[in-house]
């Protein structure tokens, strides 16, 4: 059994410009989350895809948004970047039965110049 | 505003010796919380939890305590091993009505350096 993978593993940007993430989440696991952890943060709730649609959001402006595929698979996508979008975007899935556990991936460190 | 806070940026414990991480939340509506543990460059780990019914989970060195009218819990693990050193984080979750959104709120985390 794979765990939850993602892709780059790390990636440079400009300001303005835009990023994609990709996850593929744990097998079996049909719920995905992205998070955001900044520097000596924790991680903060970005969004959460659920069967193909978004059913639940934090307190992220519209230029953060994101698809999930029919495999569970799942990407985030970031438009016109900002220096404080710096961070590790972490990817985390979830059963569809059971407990709130998330599993997480290693993640992606954006760095925008 | 900050839901779940661990006001600890850093525990430092001998080899063998009990780790107390010590974690408070404000939203009384908070019905899970969880343990993660973090090494650099990797994501962070489930290690326990435990659903607000209870007031303590064990699993073999890791045991979780919450203390629900204080809105405190704490993890401790016994004896403590080099190979714990890691940044510890809590997080609380609670299932909205209607979905199964179970939206994680961290804390900032514990960063714990066992000595050997």
């Amino acid at each position: 059994e794979t765990g939850v993978t993602q892709s780059p593993t790390h990636l440079i940007k400009t300001r303005g410009q835009q990023v994609t993430l990709r996850c593929s989440s744990q097998s079996g696991h049909n719920t995905v989350s992205w998070y955001q952890q900044a520097l000596g943060q924790g991680p903060q709730f970005i969004f959460q895809y659920y069967r193909e649609e978004e059913n639940g959001r934090g307190n992220f402006p519209p230029r953060f948004s994101g698809l999930q595929f029919p495999n569970y698979s799942s990407e985030l996508n970031v438009n016109a970047l900002e220096l404080d979008d710096s961070a590790l975007y972490l990817c985390a899935s979830r059963l569809p039965t059971g407990e709130a556990e998330q599993f997480f991936g290693p993640g992606t460190r954006l760095t925008v110049l | 505003d900050q839901q779940v806070k661990q006001n600890s940026p850093s525990l430092s414990v001998q080899e063998g010796r009990i780790s107390i991480l010590n974690c408070d939340y404000t939203n009384s509506m908070f019905d899970y919380f969880l343990w993660y543990k973090k090494y650099p460059a990797e994501g962070p780990t489930f290690l326990i939890s435990i659903s607000s019914i209870k007031d303590k989970n064990e699993d073999g060195r890791f045991t979780v305590f919450l203390n629900k009218s204080a809105k405190h819990l704490s993890l401790h693990i016994v004896p403590s091993q080099p190979g714990d050193s890691a940044v510890y984080f809590c997080a609380a979750s609670f299932r909205h009505s209607g979905g199964s959104n179970y939206k994680l709120t961290f804390g900032k985390g514990t960063l714990l350096t066992v000595n050997p």
